[in-house]
């Protein structure tokens, strides 16, 4: 069955850079577009990043672009999303999510999500 | 950039009632909504697609509604596993915004 399991998380100070990494199974994972989406402790879910299913196309929300770079390796069947100059705002649980085939407008798989909490 | 929001925050109910939930959209978004469930410590599970298209596995207690910028998610006899957060999500222009969330309690 798929299975989206995150890794990368933890305690980084404010300005540090941290790199979260998504492996997947149980699916072609070359076939699928994939994001990043964040929770901040108590707080609604808000999507962080896309990714195409080659890494051809690839969205930020405002929050991050400049900051976060998303990427994929199809032949490790992973993940990515980089993160740089980070601020006590991006603390927050990192999910990554998987659309449909063929689809891209909601997430139909997640993973567990990874914890990132930015504090000196 | 498009706003959902969702209303009420918090409700609460008791297990058998019918429960509603609204999402409005600040811009026309078509039929591009999605209901999710979350509970505490768990990644979202997806409920409805295409505004008012059932996932496969979720029971047909749960339905959604709408189309344009007024959305609705209807549990029609609330059960003791379906106290949680539920979360609409639009999608347009490579650009997905959740709406804040509504908390369905136990009354």
């Amino acid at each position: 069955q798929v299975q989206l399991v995150e890794s990368g998380g933890g305690l980084v100070k404010p300005g540090g850079s941290l790199r979260l990494s998504c492996a997947a199974s149980g699916f072609t994972f070359s076939d699928y577009y994939m994001s990043w989406i964040r929770q901040a402790p108590g707080k609604g879910l808000e999507w962080v990043s896309y990714i195409s299913s080659s890494g051809s196309t690839i969205y930020y929300a405002d929050s991050v672009k400049g900051r976060f770079t998303i990427s994929r390796d199809n032949a490790k069947n992973s993940l990515y999303l980089q993160m740089n100059s980070l601020r006590a705002e991006d603390t927050a649980v990192y999910y990554c999510a998987r659309a449909p085939h063929g689809f891209l407008e909601w997430f139909r798989h997640w993973g567990q999500g990874t914890l990132v909490t930015v504090s000196s | 950039d498009i706003q959902m929001t969702q209303s009420p925050s918090t409700l609460s109910a008791s297990v058998g009632d019918r429960v509603t939930i609204t999402c409005r959209a600040s811009q026309s978004i078509s039929s591009w909504l999605a209901w999710y469930q979350q509970k505490p410590g768990k990644a979202p599970k997806l409920l409805i697609y295409k505004a008012s298209s059932l996932e496969s596995g979720v029971p047909s207690r749960f339905s959604g509604s709408g189309s344009g910028t007024e959305f609705t998610l209807t549990i029609s006899s609330l059960q003791p596993d379906d106290f949680a957060t539920y979360y609409c999500q639009q999608y347009n222009s490579y650009t997905w915004t959740f709406g804040q969330g509504t908390k369905v309690e136990i009354k």
